[in-house]
């Protein structure tokens, strides 16, 4: 079985400063994708990044960029130039690659994330 | 595009009623949708996968009586909290399964309901 973990329940960072959160997984799979989503206080999930896991290059997406070490099965993220809406949970998912079938998400236990002025 | 609404945003009950919670993909069709349930500052757990046209798949320790999903429509599933009690108020989430490509698809989340059982 997949696990995924976040070891920061919490994060402070001032605005205009960078932070990184970490996660890591567990898995016997080869062909599988990582996701970073964001909750904000609205508690709408949103998709903030995606990684799959045969590519080498780290995803990124305007200020939120990963460092994707696959030995190591470590997925963090980095967000920069934080802003006061990036205030919000963030969740590590991952999901094996397979063709055809729905695969279910294995959420982490998230990273509580606050943005100061 | 690939958006999913829910209805009721929030509900408030009597113990030992019936609630039901509809998830719809709006611009999309939708065979799987999934039900999550999320307490205060902790992650999403998976309930049930719900298929259209079939029986919904129930995560271990959901009670399936408790819990009733259907998915009779390729845009609709529904989640019918019966005889809800205290301890099942919660944050429902769902998502809806959007094929991408033939090897990827991905999770569209509704804004979720909260439930209130008084």
């Amino acid at each position: 079985a997949q696990t995924v973990t976040q070891s920061q329940p919490e994060m402070s960072v001032q605005e205009a400063e960078t932070v990184t959160l970490s996660c890591t997984y567990d898995t016997s799979e080869s062909n599988y994708y990582l996701f970073w989503y964001k909750q904000p206080p609205s508690r709408q999930m949103i998709l903030v990044i995606r990684q799959e896991a045969y590519k080498q290059q780290n995803a990124t997406e305007n200020r939120f960029s990963v460092n994707f070490q696959k030995a190591a099965k470590s997925f963090s993220l980095k967000i920069s130039d934080s802003q006061l809406g990036d205030t919000a949970m963030y969740f590590c998912a991952f999901i094996e690659r397979i063709a055809g079938t729905a695969s279910k998400l294995t959420f982490g236990t998230g990273t509580r994330l606050q943005v100061t002025l | 595009g690939a958006v999913v609404s829910q209805h009721p945003s929030w509900v408030i009950c009597k113990s030992g009623t019936s609630v039901k919670i509809e998830c719809r993909s709006l611009d999309f069709q939708a065979t799987t949708m999934f039900w999550y349930r999320q307490f205060p500052k902790q992650s999403l757990m998976l309930m049930a996968t719900s298929n259209e046209g079939s029986k919904a798949t129930y995560e271990q320790g959901v009670e399936k009586d408790k819990f009733l999903i259907n998915h009779a429509s390729l845009t609709l599933s529904t989640l019918t909290v019966t005889s809800a009690h205290p301890e099942d108020s919660s944050f429902y989430i769902c998502s809806a399964l959007l094929l991408i490509s033939s090897s990827y698809n991905e999770q569209f989340f509704g804004p979720g309901t909260r439930l209130t059982v008084l």
